[in-house]
């Protein structure tokens, strides 16, 4: 099973400044990743999928990047409603699909 | 509009079955492989379980091997889990997931359900 693993934790910044997201693969995925976005009381919005291309409705100041085992979320310039959670997903080796634990993205 | 909404979710003492549908929508079910997710509280989500289009393969994830069943109904548009001896750590909220089929974007989960709670507890 390929473990994946976000840092930080926790990310807190202020609206305007860019956000930079990290996910980790056990083993190579090649670029078979993908991010999801969760805001309280709601379902994981898929954003990004594999590793750099953005999801329909996908402002495009949220960039991604990687391959192989290392993976970054960047997000530029945030607003108001980019504060959430956000997930890591591997499509590389399934079954299982496995997700990363999240970054939890806060306002400072 | 693509929507998929759960029910079936509730309190169930260990050892306990439910089972939770999943109502489809505004797509060609029958084109797609369809999922479970859970995600328990303050943690990531946890794919448990898929079924090809045609329901003629089945995927589960160890933790409910063997305890919990994925089907579905192509003609009414419904994905099911019958989920069996439940235990606490079954406690989360369950998602269904349509994986994707189209070249460009393809078998990633979009979209989810809203979600049903499932609470396993004496």
């Amino acid at each position: 099973e390929i473990v994946l693993t976000q840092s930080p934790a926790t990310l807190s910044l202020s609206p305007g400044e860019t956000a930079t997201l990290s996910c980790r693969a056990s083993r190579s995925i090649s670029r078979y990743l993908g991010w999801y976005q969760q805001k309280p009381g709601q379902a994981p919005r898929l954003l990004i999928y594999d590793a750099s291309n953005r999801a329909t409705g996908t402002p495009p100041r949220f960039s991604g990047s990687g391959s192989g085992t290392d993976f970054t979320l960047t997000i530029s310039n945030l607003e108001p409603e980019d504060f959430a959670v956000y997930f890591c997903q591997q499509r590389a080796d399934w079954p299982p699909y496995t997700f990363g634990q999240g970054t939890k993205l806060e306002i400072k | 509009e693509v929507q998929l909404v759960e029910s079936g979710g509730g309190l169930v003492k260990p050892g306990g079955s439910l089972r939770l549908s999943c109502a489809a929508s505004g797509f060609r079910f029958s084109a797609h492989t369809m999922n479970w997710v859970r995600q328990a509280p303050g943690k990531g989500p946890e794919w448990i379980a898929g079924i090809s289009s045609s329901g003629s393969d089945l995927y589960y994830a160890d933790s409910v091997k063997g305890r919990f069943t994925i089907s579905r109904d192509n003609a009414k548009n419904f994905l099911f889990l019958q989920m069996d001896n439940l235990r606490a750590e079954d406690t989360a909220v369950y998602y269904c997931a349509r994986l994707t089929t189209d070249i460009q974007v393809y078998n990633w989960f979009d979209p989810w359900g809203q979600g049903t709670l499932v609470s396993v507890s004496s």
